[in-house]
């Protein structure tokens, strides 16, 4: 079936250093991808989203980069602080807003 | 800024016991999901619901779980008999004009 991965599971950077976190999916049909934050013992956290139309989406410190090609999505995180210490799940979703597939996530730290 | 909630917070029953967790979207909003997080694994979609009926389930989302939005602002989810592996963390998430959900603190559901 189809599915939602990381490459990898835990993600340590120095603050002030750019962050890349990575996400592969296999569903070719998906056209619509979310990334989300979770902090512990917290839901999780919108943070930017793209549509299969679009190759790159700019927020506020934040960029998706999404590759129809190899199916991967990833996020970056320009000047990590230590705020932005969490796990990151990446979504998939090809019903118009309904079933959302989640990555098993990607845990970031943010070292002094 | 408005905001999900959901109550309560933590949740410990007996195996074979119903429950109720209770959610309250964002008001202006018109899509509610409940996703659950088994400790250390990745979300997990139940259900989603529009124009006070189901729009969605998943595999998950078997005849021991229901769902019900009695009035105008809380949405609901039962668990009619609780089993060991039940206990996880849940979320509700609402959706309003835009594609983005937001996300409540969750549930933790423990079952003994």
């Amino acid at each position: 079936g189809e599915s939602v991965g990381l490459h990898l599971p835990t993600l340590s950077v120095q603050e002030g250093d750019n962050s890349i976190i990575n996400c592969a999916y296999s569903n070719s049909a998906s056209d619509y991808f979310i990334w989300y934050k979770q902090e512990s013992g917290k839901g999780p956290q919108f943070i930017i989203d793209i549509r299969s139309n679009m190759d790159k989406r700019q927020g506020q410190r934040v960029t998706v980069l999404l590759n129809k090609t190899v199916k991967h999505l990833s996020l970056q995180i320009a000047a990590t602080q230590p705020g932005d210490s969490a796990v990151y799940f990446c979504a998939e979703n090809n019903n118009y807003g309904q079933n959302f597939v989640f990555g098993p996530g990607t845990r970031l730290s943010v070292l002094p | 800024e408005p905001e999900v909630t959901q109550t309560p917070s933590h949740q410990v029953t007996q195996m074979g016991q119903e429950v109720i967790l209770r959610c309250v979207p964002i008001s202006n909003h018109l899509y509610f999901y409940w996703y659950r997080q088994i400790l250390g694994q990745k979300v997990e979609f139940l259900v989603s619901f529009y124009n006070n009926e189901i729009s969605e389930k998943s595999e998950i989302f078997d005849d021991q779980f229901s769902v019900e939005r009695p009035d105008g602002s809380n949405f609901t989810l039962k668990i009619r008999s609780t089993k060991l592996e039940d206990s996880a963390m849940y979320f509700c998430a609402s959706v309003g004009s835009s594609d983005e959900q937001y996300f409540g603190p969750g549930t933790r559901l423990t079952v003994t």
